[in-house]
Protein backbone atom coordinates (compact mmCIF):
# COMPACT_ATOMS: atom_id res chain seq x y z
CA UNK A 1 0.00 0.00 0.00
CA UNK A 2 0.89 3.44 -0.22
CA UNK A 3 3.55 4.52 2.22
CA UNK A 4 5.59 7.82 3.22
CA UNK A 5 8.92 7.26 5.12
CA UNK A 6 10.17 9.90 7.24
CA UNK A 7 13.92 10.00 7.90
CA UNK A 8 15.55 10.40 10.71
CA UNK A 9 13.54 8.42 13.45
CA UNK A 10 15.28 10.74 16.10
CA UNK A 11 17.49 13.71 16.24
CA UNK A 12 19.43 15.32 19.45
CA UNK A 13 21.13 18.39 18.35
CA UNK A 14 22.98 21.51 19.88
CA UNK A 15 20.71 24.46 20.08
CA UNK A 16 21.96 26.99 17.38
CA UNK A 17 22.44 23.96 15.06
CA UNK A 18 20.37 23.00 12.05
CA UNK A 19 18.15 20.18 11.34
CA UNK A 20 16.65 18.59 8.33
CA UNK A 21 14.41 15.30 8.23
CA UNK A 22 13.12 14.33 5.34
CA UNK A 23 9.88 12.24 4.00
CA UNK A 24 10.29 9.86 0.81
CA UNK A 25 8.24 7.88 -1.17
CA UNK A 26 8.10 5.01 -3.63
CA UNK A 27 5.06 6.37 -5.35
CA UNK A 28 4.31 10.62 -6.58
CA UNK A 29 3.40 12.55 -3.76
CA UNK A 30 0.13 14.90 -4.51
CA UNK A 31 -0.02 17.42 -1.50
CA UNK A 32 2.58 17.09 1.14
CA UNK A 33 1.61 18.35 4.68
CA UNK A 34 3.76 19.30 7.62
CA UNK A 35 2.52 19.14 11.19
CA UNK A 36 4.21 19.35 14.82
CA UNK A 37 3.26 17.81 17.56
CA UNK A 38 5.23 19.34 20.78
CA UNK A 39 5.50 17.12 23.74
CA UNK A 40 1.90 15.77 25.57
CA UNK A 41 0.40 18.05 22.35
CA UNK A 42 -1.71 17.36 19.44
CA UNK A 43 -0.47 17.51 15.92
CA UNK A 44 -0.83 21.50 14.56
CA UNK A 45 -0.50 21.90 10.78
CA UNK A 46 2.39 23.91 9.50
CA UNK A 47 2.09 24.14 6.14
CA UNK A 48 1.27 22.44 2.88
CA UNK A 49 3.37 22.04 -0.34
CA UNK A 50 1.83 20.75 -3.67
CA UNK A 51 3.82 22.48 -6.74
CA UNK A 52 7.14 19.97 -8.20
CA UNK A 53 9.96 21.56 -7.11
CA UNK A 54 8.11 24.55 -4.43
CA UNK A 55 9.71 26.38 -1.51
CA UNK A 56 7.90 28.04 1.35
CA UNK A 57 9.37 29.41 4.09
CA UNK A 58 7.98 30.51 7.74
CA UNK A 59 11.15 32.35 9.69
CA UNK A 60 14.10 29.52 10.67
CA UNK A 61 11.51 26.96 8.79
CA UNK A 62 12.35 26.38 5.18
CA UNK A 63 9.70 23.33 3.64
CA UNK A 64 10.71 21.85 0.26
CA UNK A 65 9.02 19.61 -2.31
CA UNK A 66 11.03 17.83 -4.70
CA UNK A 67 11.27 18.34 -8.42
CA UNK A 68 9.67 14.52 -9.06
CA UNK A 69 7.37 14.85 -6.05
CA UNK A 70 8.56 11.86 -4.46
CA UNK A 71 10.51 13.70 -1.99
CA UNK A 72 10.17 16.79 0.53
CA UNK A 73 11.80 18.04 3.58
CA UNK A 74 11.97 20.57 6.18
CA UNK A 75 15.14 22.58 7.11
CA UNK A 76 15.06 24.36 10.46
CA UNK A 77 17.87 26.98 10.71
CA UNK A 78 19.69 27.39 14.00
CA UNK A 79 17.29 25.77 16.22
CA UNK A 80 16.20 26.73 19.09
CA UNK A 81 14.52 24.96 22.39
CA UNK A 82 10.95 25.94 21.66
CA UNK A 83 11.73 23.89 18.14
CA UNK A 84 11.86 20.85 20.43
CA UNK A 85 8.97 18.11 19.10
CA UNK A 86 7.94 15.26 16.78
CA UNK A 87 7.66 16.35 12.97
CA UNK A 88 5.23 14.99 10.96
CA UNK A 89 4.69 14.88 7.11
CA UNK A 90 1.52 13.27 5.24
CA UNK A 91 0.42 13.16 2.03
CA UNK A 92 -3.44 12.44 0.55
CA UNK A 93 -3.80 9.08 -0.65
CA UNK A 94 -3.91 8.13 -4.10
CA UNK A 95 -7.58 6.82 -4.23
CA UNK A 96 -8.78 10.08 -3.85
CA UNK A 97 -10.61 9.66 -0.26
CA UNK A 98 -8.96 12.69 1.48
CA UNK A 99 -7.06 10.43 3.72
CA UNK A 100 -3.65 11.51 5.11
CA UNK A 101 -1.46 8.46 5.07
CA UNK A 102 1.29 10.22 7.58
CA UNK A 103 5.12 9.32 8.14
CA UNK A 104 6.43 7.93 11.00
CA UNK A 105 7.85 11.03 12.89
CA UNK A 106 11.04 12.99 13.46
CA UNK A 107 11.16 13.61 17.13
CA UNK A 108 13.96 16.50 17.42
CA UNK A 109 15.49 17.44 20.81
CA UNK A 110 17.24 20.56 21.89
CA UNK A 111 20.07 20.72 24.10
CA UNK A 112 20.15 24.35 25.43
CA UNK B 1 -12.66 27.80 23.87
CA UNK B 2 -11.01 24.67 21.98
CA UNK B 3 -12.44 24.25 18.39
CA UNK B 4 -11.92 20.42 18.83
CA UNK B 5 -12.45 18.59 22.24
CA UNK B 6 -12.34 15.09 23.28
CA UNK B 7 -13.35 13.47 26.26
CA UNK B 8 -12.36 11.82 28.47
CA UNK B 9 -8.37 12.97 28.05
CA UNK B 10 -7.42 10.19 30.38
CA UNK B 11 -8.77 6.29 30.74
CA UNK B 12 -7.30 3.51 32.15
CA UNK B 13 -9.92 0.47 31.96
CA UNK B 14 -9.40 -3.12 31.76
CA UNK B 15 -9.68 -5.87 28.95
CA UNK B 16 -13.05 -7.13 27.94
CA UNK B 17 -14.14 -3.34 28.98
CA UNK B 18 -16.40 -1.63 26.56
CA UNK B 19 -15.29 2.08 26.09
CA UNK B 20 -15.99 5.24 23.73
CA UNK B 21 -14.47 7.98 23.33
CA UNK B 22 -15.82 11.47 22.03
CA UNK B 23 -14.85 14.08 19.60
CA UNK B 24 -17.21 17.74 19.33
CA UNK B 25 -16.09 20.21 17.05
CA UNK B 26 -17.36 23.82 16.48
CA UNK B 27 -15.30 24.39 13.37
CA UNK B 28 -18.41 23.37 11.22
CA UNK B 29 -16.29 21.32 9.30
CA UNK B 30 -18.23 18.02 7.95
CA UNK B 31 -15.29 15.31 7.85
CA UNK B 32 -14.11 14.22 10.91
CA UNK B 33 -11.65 11.48 11.37
CA UNK B 34 -10.38 9.18 14.58
CA UNK B 35 -6.68 8.20 14.38
CA UNK B 36 -4.94 6.19 17.03
CA UNK B 37 -0.61 6.91 17.47
CA UNK B 38 1.89 4.78 18.93
CA UNK B 39 5.44 5.32 19.44
CA UNK B 40 7.41 4.87 16.27
CA UNK B 41 4.25 4.44 14.34
CA UNK B 42 3.32 7.72 13.83
CA UNK B 43 -0.74 8.36 13.35
CA UNK B 44 -2.99 5.84 11.93
CA UNK B 45 -6.16 6.08 10.27
CA UNK B 46 -8.66 3.74 12.52
CA UNK B 47 -12.25 5.62 10.63
CA UNK B 48 -13.53 8.71 8.93
CA UNK B 49 -16.53 10.02 8.30
CA UNK B 50 -17.30 13.03 5.46
CA UNK B 51 -20.88 13.43 6.72
CA UNK B 52 -23.53 11.93 8.92
CA UNK B 53 -24.53 9.53 6.92
CA UNK B 54 -20.73 8.57 5.89
CA UNK B 55 -18.84 6.45 7.56
CA UNK B 56 -15.46 4.70 6.38
CA UNK B 57 -12.91 2.37 7.91
CA UNK B 58 -9.34 3.49 7.91
CA UNK B 59 -6.17 1.13 7.96
CA UNK B 60 -6.90 -0.05 11.36
CA UNK B 61 -10.64 -0.27 12.34
CA UNK B 62 -10.72 -4.05 13.57
CA UNK B 63 -11.66 -3.48 17.37
CA UNK B 64 -13.50 -0.20 16.94
CA UNK B 65 -16.76 1.17 15.61
CA UNK B 66 -17.42 4.82 15.32
CA UNK B 67 -20.59 6.64 15.84
CA UNK B 68 -20.98 9.97 13.62
CA UNK B 69 -24.12 11.67 15.71
CA UNK B 70 -24.15 14.79 14.36
CA UNK B 71 -22.00 16.82 12.24
CA UNK B 72 -20.58 18.10 15.36
CA UNK B 73 -19.87 14.65 17.05
CA UNK B 74 -18.09 11.61 16.15
CA UNK B 75 -17.37 8.84 18.50
CA UNK B 76 -14.97 5.86 18.90
CA UNK B 77 -16.33 2.66 20.74
CA UNK B 78 -13.70 -0.21 21.47
CA UNK B 79 -16.46 -3.12 22.25
CA UNK B 80 -14.08 -5.38 24.19
CA UNK B 81 -11.02 -3.72 24.86
CA UNK B 82 -7.54 -5.41 24.91
CA UNK B 83 -4.37 -4.58 26.06
CA UNK B 84 -2.60 -3.91 22.61
CA UNK B 85 -5.40 -1.07 22.04
CA UNK B 86 -3.24 1.12 24.65
CA UNK B 87 -2.38 4.19 23.09
CA UNK B 88 -2.98 8.08 22.37
CA UNK B 89 -6.37 8.59 20.39
CA UNK B 90 -6.91 11.74 18.69
CA UNK B 91 -9.99 13.40 16.85
CA UNK B 92 -9.38 15.58 13.74
CA UNK B 93 -11.93 17.76 11.44
CA UNK B 94 -10.93 19.01 8.15
CA UNK B 95 -12.84 21.40 6.37
CA UNK B 96 -13.18 19.61 2.32
CA UNK B 97 -10.78 19.42 -0.62
CA UNK B 98 -7.23 18.85 0.69
CA UNK B 99 -6.85 21.28 3.81
CA UNK B 100 -4.93 20.95 6.62
CA UNK B 101 -6.73 19.02 9.46
CA UNK B 102 -7.30 20.45 12.67
CA UNK B 103 -6.53 17.88 15.74
CA UNK B 104 -8.27 17.41 19.28
CA UNK B 105 -6.25 17.49 22.41
CA UNK B 106 -6.04 13.55 22.21
CA UNK B 107 -7.19 10.92 24.87
CA UNK B 108 -5.00 8.25 26.22
CA UNK B 109 -6.23 4.97 26.75
CA UNK B 110 -4.67 2.29 29.19
CA UNK B 111 -5.84 -1.19 28.82
CA UNK B 112 -4.74 -3.40 31.23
Amino acid sequence: GQQVMQIPQYQHVQEGEDFTTYCNSSTTLSNIQWYKQRPGGHPVFLIQLVKSGEVKKQKRLTFQFGEAKKNSSLHITATQTTDVGTYFCADYSMDSSYKLIFGSGTRLLVRP
Amino acid sequence: DADVTQTPRNRITKTGKRIMLECSQTKGHDRMYWYRQDPGLGLRLIYYSFDVKDINKGEISDGYSVSRQAQAKFSLSLESAIPNQTALYFCATQAGGYNEQFFGPGTRLTVL
